[in-house]
């Protein structure tokens, strides 16, 4: 049972367009992280959400908390090739902050 | 770069040997966990080391084992090799074991068991 289910699992748009990658869950997290993860290299972090309805910006990235802390978004604007990536959530589960919960990703290609 | 370093990058065993990788966390950091990235996957969480003492276990086999030396670096091994441990391993340092402490992930051990 995946525990954090991530959507769409593939993403394939053009240069300029638009897009947005949810993170659903059953569970409630006392925080979510979001990362970028390219080929050959390890996950990067891009933010950190642990309020409720939180919302942070990233440059053209805009995350989003739910209000119950059981699910997230990521739109990106303008999309550019360089966004191009697998975007990884991850989450700690609230009452069990030792163990970090992955979704499996959401592969984003970004043709110029 | 994330200051954190995994060797080698790329490994090929066959089935029933016994492997070691390695980690030198960003410096500072007293923390290192272990993930395991199938093709196609999230990360798994593999185990967590904290001042040389294991902080918590993910879903793995006991033949899976880890140190952590004094300098914070450390080692993955795993013994008995299966084709499906064929995976990207990862290692992330971080200040602390808070749940607020930010990872920094290597590049990853490329690992093919044939």
């Amino acid at each position: 049972t995946q525990l954090l289910e991530q959507s769409p699992q593939f993403l394939s748009i053009q240069e300029g367009e638009n897009l947005t990658v949810y993170c659903n869950s059953s569970s409630v997290f006392s925080s979510l992280q979001w990362y970028r993860q390219e080929p050959g290299e390890g996950p990067v972090l891009l933010v950190t959400v642990v309020t409720g309805g939180e919302v942070k910006k990233l440059k053209r990235l805009t995350f989003q908390f739910g209000d119950a802390r059981k699910d997230s978004s990521l739109h990106i604007t303008a999309a550019q090739p360089g966004d191009t990536g697998l975007y990884l959530c991850a989450g700690f589960i609230a009452g069990n902050n030792r163990k970090l919960i992955w979704g499996l990703g959401t592969s984003l290609a970004v043709n110029p | 770069e994330t200051g954190v370093t995994q060797s080698p990058t790329h490994l090929i065993k066959t089935r029933g040997q016994q492997v070691t990788l390695r980690c030198s966390s960003q410096s500072g950091h007293n923390t290192v966990s272990w993930y395991q990235q199938a093709l196609g996957q999230g990360p798994q969480f593999i185990f967590q080391y904290y001042r040389e003492e294991e902080n918590g276990r993910g879903n793995f086999p006991p033949r899976f084992s880890g140190l952590q030396f004094p300098n914070y670096s450390s080692e993955l091994n795993v013994n008995a090799l299966e084709l499906d441990d064929s995976a990207l391993y990862l290692c992330a340092s971080s200040l602390g074991r808070s749940t607020n402490e930010k990872l920094f992930f290597g590049s990853g051990t490329q690992l093919s068991v044939l």
